[in-house]
Order: structure tokens, then C-alpha cells, then sequence
């Protein structure tokens, strides 16, 4: 079945760049995407790739995509205390509506 | 801010109660999908409604059901509560099938069953 895998936990230092990784299964996926979630909130959509692309830049987010190892990454750049929250890899099934997500990474900023 | 609003924020219910739960989607989005997230996972997808018909149905046993209406709000009712139904339900619109890629997610109900 699908799976998208994510490490849990990633801490960096206020304006250092941030780096989270997330493994798909699901090679027809034609999106993927990542959420941010912060504490008692919704999800907000960050960011999202189509399948037959290698990279989208929005501001100070980069989503890099590797087809071939079906590896998802996530650059923010210049990471600041308001970015601490938890990011969450999703890819869609068709045309379901089905996103299928990570367990998150809880991304801490350190001053 | 997404404009997809829920109601109510907490709920707390006794196991064997039954429970619905709102959702107001943006308005001019005729696609809502429902989502459960338990504490430390992520978002677990129930089922998804189109025009008022449900589309795509997740792995949820039938005491999960919902509807849609007209005016762009829906519901999910879940019967016979357990108490591994403990989660935060969230709802996502889109504007129509077609673009059913980008999902707007309201802040969620928290539902506790004790």
C-alpha cells in the first residue's frame, strides 16, 4: 500500500536553513505537498510539486523532487523561531480526494 | 486564513454516543473531504463528497457518514463512538474535483471520547 515516510524530529538555529526529507511510495502520485501544522491549529497548505517536475521555489521554500528514488525535500531558508511547527509530506491517490500523509516532522527553532 | 471554518473546536462524548460535526467550506468550493488525526500521526482520510454524492470513501467503517450541502457546508456523523475515535477531525475544500490538488483545511475538531 502507500506509505510516505518522514523523520520526527529536526532542530536547527534560528537563520541556519532547514531540511526536511520524506520518502512516497506511490509512483503515480501527481502531486505532492507539504503542510505546516502549528500547535491546536488546521494544516496550511506550504507548497505543492507536480510529478514531472524537479524543483519549485516560492520565496524562502524549495521542494526538490527525485522521481527516480521518490524522494520529496523541503529547504526553508534563513529558518526563523515562527517557522517551529510540524511539516507534513502528503501525496494525493487519484482523483479522490485521498492525500496521504507522513507522521510530520517537528521542525524547533533555537534562537 | 483558509475561510473553511468548523464547529464546534472541542467536543467530548461518552463511548456509544453518537456525534456531528461541521464544516463550512470556502464558498464557490463544491468538493469537502474529511480527515482524522490522531495524536502523532498524520491526517487519515475518510471519505470525500462532490456535489453532495459521496466520491471516495478511506478505510472507516460505515458508523463514519456524512453529508453535503448546497450551500457549501457538510457534516460528519459518527455512530456508536469508541474511544479510539479520539482525534482531531478536519475538513478540506476544494474547488471542484478538477483541482481537488489543492486542499484548504479548516482548524479541526477535537473530539474526545471518554
Amino acid at each position: 500500500g502507500e506509505d510516505v515516510e518522514q523523520s520526527l524530529f529536526l532542530s536547527v538555529r534560528e537563520g541556519d536553513s532547514s531540511v526536511i526529507n520524506c520518502t512516497y511510495t506511490d509512483s503515480s502520485s501527481t502531486y505532492l505537498y507539504w503542510y505546516k501544522q502549528e500547535p491546536g491549529a488546521g494544516l496550511q497548505l506550504l507548497t505543492y510539486i507536480f510529478s514531472n517536475m524537479d524543483m519549485k521555489q516560492d520565496q524562502r521554500l524549495t521542494v526538490l523532487l527525485n522521481k527516480k528514488d521518490k524522494h520529496l525535500s523541503l529547504r526553508i531558508a534563513d529558518t526563523q523561531t515562527g517557522d517551529s511547527a510540524i511539516y507534513f509530506c502528503a501525496e494525493n491517490e487519484g482523483s479522490q480526494g485521498n492525500l496521504i500523509f507522513g507522521k510530520g516532522t517537528k521542525l524547533s527553532v533555537k534562537p | 486564513e483558509t475561510g473553511v471554518t468548523q464547529s464546534p473546536t472541542h467536543l467530548i462524548k461518552t463511548r456509544g454516543q453518537q456525534v456531528t460535526l461541521r464544516c463550512s467550506s470556502q464558498s464557490g468550493h463544491n468538493t469537502v473531504s474529511w480527515y482524522q488525526q490522531a495524536l502523532g500521526q498524520g491526517p487519515q482520510f475518510i471519505f470525500q463528497y462532490y456535489r453532495e454524492e459521496e466520491n471516495g470513501r478511506g478505510n472507516f467503517p460505515p458508523r463514519f457518514s456524512g453529508l453535503q450541502f448546497p450551500n457549501y457546508s457538510s457534516e460528519l456523523n459518527v455512530n456508536a463512538l469508541e474511544l479510539d475515535d479520539s482525534a482531531l477531525y478536519l475538513c478540506a475544500s476544494s474547488v471542484t474535483l478538477n483541482t481537488d490538488y489543492e486542499q484548504y483545511f479548516g482548524p479541526g475538531t477535537r473530539l474526545t471520547v471518554t
